[in-house]
């Protein structure tokens, strides 16, 4: 069965650094997005991403977060200038197309990549 | 999108089957009751979704009362490896589609 794969699983970095957070989503899915989920709290929308835009992001998502899908299978999330509170597991999704709550609806998320800023 | 309501937890025995509530009273027409799960601090798993009829797969039932403003997830014959956070989600139709989390239900399975 397709899936959503994610790596690193875990990396950690000095505060002030960049990262770059990698996710191959399902082959034929056309919508992406990231959530992260800061321990103990819960799991948080952060873009989504379609056609080569950025479709919505949250508040969270600020002038330090960017996200790219650089080829025809990966889709980045990059941090530019890491701070203590980046500190969160990152959690990619994607879902096929949207129509009428069918299961193009349905995201579909990666085993996640915990960042630890140090 | 609507605001939901769960237990903050249950527990259930392995092998009888577990029923999750959840209170979605502001529902509107277009919005989908989704539930996920997750695995202690794995990817949220998709387990069921509907709008307005009873669905089944072959993971769980997902009950929706006749007015839509609760409905229950049902894991038939719950195993250890059902122990999870469970999430009722409302989900507008939308662009976007994006998933609002909530606290979940911890459901701990106990042999």
């Amino acid at each position: 069965e397709p899936e959503v794969t994610q790596t690193p699983s875990h990396q950690v970095t000095q505060m002030g650094q960049e990262v770059i957070l990698r996710c191959v989503p399902i082959s034929n899915h056309l919508y992406f997005y990231w959530y992260r989920q800061i321990l103990g709290q819960k799991v948080e929308f952060l873009v989504s991403f379609y056609n080569n835009e950025i479709s919505e992001k949250s508040e969270i998502f600020d002038d330090q977060f960017s996200v790219e899908r650089p080829d025809g299978s990966n889709f980045t999330l990059k941090i530019r200038s890491t701070k203590l509170e980046d500190s969160a597991m990152y959690f990619c999704a994607s879902r096929l197309a949207g129509g009428r709550g069918q299961q193009g609806d349905t995201q579909y998320f990666g085993p996640g990549t915990r960042l630890t800023v140090l | 999108d609507a605001k939901t309501t769960q237990p903050p937890s249950m527990d259930c025995a392995e092998g009888r089957a577990a029923n999750l509530p959840c209170n979605h009273s502001t529902i509107s027409g277009n919005e989908y009751v989704y539930w996920y799960r997750q695995i202690h601090s794995q990817g949220p798993q998709y387990i069921i979704h509907g709008l307005k009829n009873n669905e089944t797969n072959e993971m769980a039932s997902l009950i929706i009362t006749e007015d839509r403003k609760s409905s229950t997830l049902i894991l038939p014959h719950a195993t250890l490896r059902d122990t999870a956070v469970y999430y009722c989600i409302v989900r507008r139709r939308s662009n976007d589609y994006k998933l609002s989390f909530g606290a979940g239900t911890t459901v701990t399975v106990r042999a």
